[in-house]
């Protein structure tokens, strides 16, 4: 159980585009999503967390009107990356946690090229 | 099914002991892996890591252990300190997922002064 699907697994799109990511809690309710971006061999960098039926909570760097988050469901939470340039090309990965559950859950992640 | 699975949620040891973190894996495919450290409301943060043509590397006090044959892999740190306390996740890729991960669970460590 505790299975977190991400779509797409990677997406190549033009400068100045708009991308959305999904992220869906296949087989619970994921009461927080939390959305991270990564560098090759480097950490795991907390974008911002999420609560189903609030606003997300960004970290400090992250700008808000660049990565939209919605968190509308409590198994679904999106991140649209808009006006995409080149060194928005990462990967973006989310992680669940329900209430009840122990541990996180990661979905498989998106690597996303903009060219 | 999980393909990473981190069967301990929690772990307590005494400072200066040594702590023995496990992961297992099940997708004979993956030929790297990572450890990762993540403290609350914070990002994980990369500890070490491990490419199948090894069976062991080193970092400080950080050691990773690999054994392919058993698909399973260990984080020994020693000797353990009370920053150590944390949440500790193993995750693996293949060469043909790209840099997509798969992660563990998650263990928690809780090392006592």
């Amino acid at each position: 159980g505790a299975v977190v699907s991400q779509h797409p697994s990677w997406v190549i799109c033009k400068s100045g585009t708009s991308v959305k990511i999904e992220c869906r809690s296949l087989d619970f309710q994921a009461t927080t999503m939390f959305w991270y971006r990564q560098f090759p061999k480097q950490s795991l960098m907390l974008m911002a967390t999420s609560n189903e039926g609030s606003k997300a909570t960004y970290e400090q760097g992250v700008e808000k009107d660049k990565f939209l988050i919605n968190h509308a469901s409590l198994t679904l939470s999106t991140l649209t990356v808009t006006s995409a340039h080149p060194e928005d090309s990462s990967f973006y990965i989310c992680s669940a946690r329900a209430q009840d559950l122990y541990g996180y859950t990661f979905g498989s992640g998106t690597r996303l090229t903009v060219v | 099914d999980q393909q990473v699975k981190q069967n301990s949620p929690s772990l307590s040891v005494q400072e200066g002991r040594i702590s023995i973190l496990n992961c297992d894996y099940t997708n004979s495919m993956f030929d790297y892996f990572l450890w990762y450290k993540k403290y609350p409301a914070e990002g994980p943060t990369f500890l070490i890591s491990i490419s199948s043509i090894k069976d062991k590397n080193e970092d400080g006090r950080f050691t990773v252990f690999l054994n392919k044959s058993a698909k399973h892999l260990s984080l020994h740190i020693v000797p353990s300190q009370p920053g150590d306390s944390a949440v500790y996740f193993c995750a693996a890729s293949a060469k043909n997922y790209g840099q997509n991960f798969v992660f563990g669970p998650g263990t928690r460590l809780s090392v006592l002064p």
